[in-house]
This record gives structure tokens, C-alpha cells and sequence, in this order.
């Protein structure tokens, strides 16, 4: 089972910020958050990830509580090419990495 | 272009045989992991190299191996196949072999057993 809850699709208009939650209750002290994006039938898109700080790059910002049981994925300026699949994972830092991914969010970007 | 290859784009087989599909990372890349996303099933995690050794395995069945060569690139092997093993099938490479690295997949192999 994965280890996330996501919404299982959310709408966002054009230009606006999407905002995309993930419920990680169970996350452990090593365990990090990573986002990836997956549009029609590409190979998913790495995006951002952390582990208890914010952090935000080029593409995103990711916001992590701090009892670190949930954390939102913000896009500051959605547009159409952003429509994907959005996955939320947590990776633990050890060597039995075994990645699960759940369902992920459908974010369609409305114009 | 995330700079992972992966060959052949298209397959299509009968049910019995024997397939390989190939993965080549990104230069200077030492892990590689193999996904694999059917429709009912979303992205399954299968196996994990890094710089030849295996490091974790997911839900991969035992008519399934795989194996990371010294040069790096990683063969997926999948024997009597089966319809319901019609699916895409990444590769995704990363620096490191684990976290905190990021991965970066490659475009996929779509795999039709009929």
C-alpha cells in the first residue's frame, strides 16, 4: 500500500497556483517527500523533494509541516503543460528503497 | 529529455515468449531502477542496480529478472509472458543509490502480448 493520500483529481485555472496536498501520517525520521509528474504516457518527471525544510527550485515549492504528516506542492503559475498526474512518495534513506507509488492527483489546468 | 534511453519504444509478442528491454542511464549515473505501469495497476516498482549490484526489490515476478552490466546499462528480461504483462515499462536512473538523489526516468517501452 503506499505510504501517501492524495486527492484523486483537483482543478486549477490557468495562471493561478495549484496547490496540491499529500497526507504522509506515517512518515518516519528518514523518510523523505519527493514529488514527481507524469503527463499522458510519459516517463514521470522528477519535481522537487525534501525532508523537513521547505524547499523550492525552478519549477515548484514544497511545503512540509512540522510534525511532517503532510505537505503541498505548490505550482505558482499553472499553465495547460502542467495537466499531469502529480505523485507524492516518501523514500526512506536506506538501502532497501523499495518505491511505492499510489494513484497520484490528476491536476487538469482549466483556461 | 531526461537523458535515459530505453529500447525498444514498441514490442509486441505472443503469449510464451521471451522479451528483453533495455535501459541505458545518464552519463555518470550508477543507479537504475525499473518501474512498470499497467492500467489497473499504476507504477509498480519491480528492481533496483546500483553500479551493478542489486539493491531492493519491489513486486517483480520470478518470470522476471534483471541484471546491470559494467558499463551501466540494465537489461529487464521477462520470459512466458502473459497478456495481463502487457504494459509500459520505465527505467529510471539517478546518481546515487537512493535518496537523497533524485531520478530521472526514461520515455518507456510499451509491451503488447497478444
Amino acid at each position: 500500500d503506499a505510504k501517501t493520500t492524495q486527492p484523486p483529481s483537483m482543478d486549477c485555472a490557468e495562471g493561478r497556483a495549484a496547490n496540491l496536498p499529500c497526507n504522509h501520517s506515517t512518515i518516519s525520521g528518514n523518510e523523505y517527500v519527493y514529488w514527481y509528474r507524469q503527463i499522458h504516457s510519459q516517463g514521470p518527471q522528477y519535481i522537487i523533494h525534501g525532508l523537513k525544510n521547505n524547499e523550492t527550485n525552478e519549477m515548484a515549492s514544497l511545503i512540509i509541516t512540522e510534525d511532517r504528516k503532510s505537505s503541498t506542492l505548490i505550482l505558482p503559475h499553472a499553465t495547460l503543460r502542467d495537466t499531469a498526474v502529480y505523485y507524492c512518495i516518501v523514500r526512506a534513506s536506506n538501502r532497501d528503497d523499495k518505491i511505492i507509488f499510489g494513484k497520484g492527483t490528476r491536476l487538469h489546468i482549466l483556461p | 529529455d531526461s537523458g535515459v534511453t530505453q529500447t525498444p519504444k514498441h514490442l509486441i509478442t505472443a503469449t510464451g515468449q521471451r522479451v528483453t528491454l533495455r535501459c541505458s542511464p545518464r552519463s555518470g549515473d550508477l543507479s537504475v531502477y525499473w518501474y512498470q505501469q499497467s492500467l489497473d495497476q499504476g507504477l509498480q516498482f519491480l528492481i533496483h542496480y546500483y553500479n551493478g549490484e542489486e539493491r531492493a526489490k519491489g513486486n517483480i515476478l520470478e518470470r522476471f529478472s534483471a541484471q546491470q552490466f559494467p558499463d551501466l546499462h540494465s537489461e529487464l528480461n521477462l520470459s512466458s509472458l502473459e497478456l495481463g504483462d502487457s504494459a509500459l515499462y520505465f527505467c529510471a536512473s539517478s546518481v546515487g543509490g537512493g535518496v537523497p538523489y533524485e531520478q530521472y526516468f526514461g520515455p518507456g517501452t510499451r509491451l503488447t502480448v497478444t
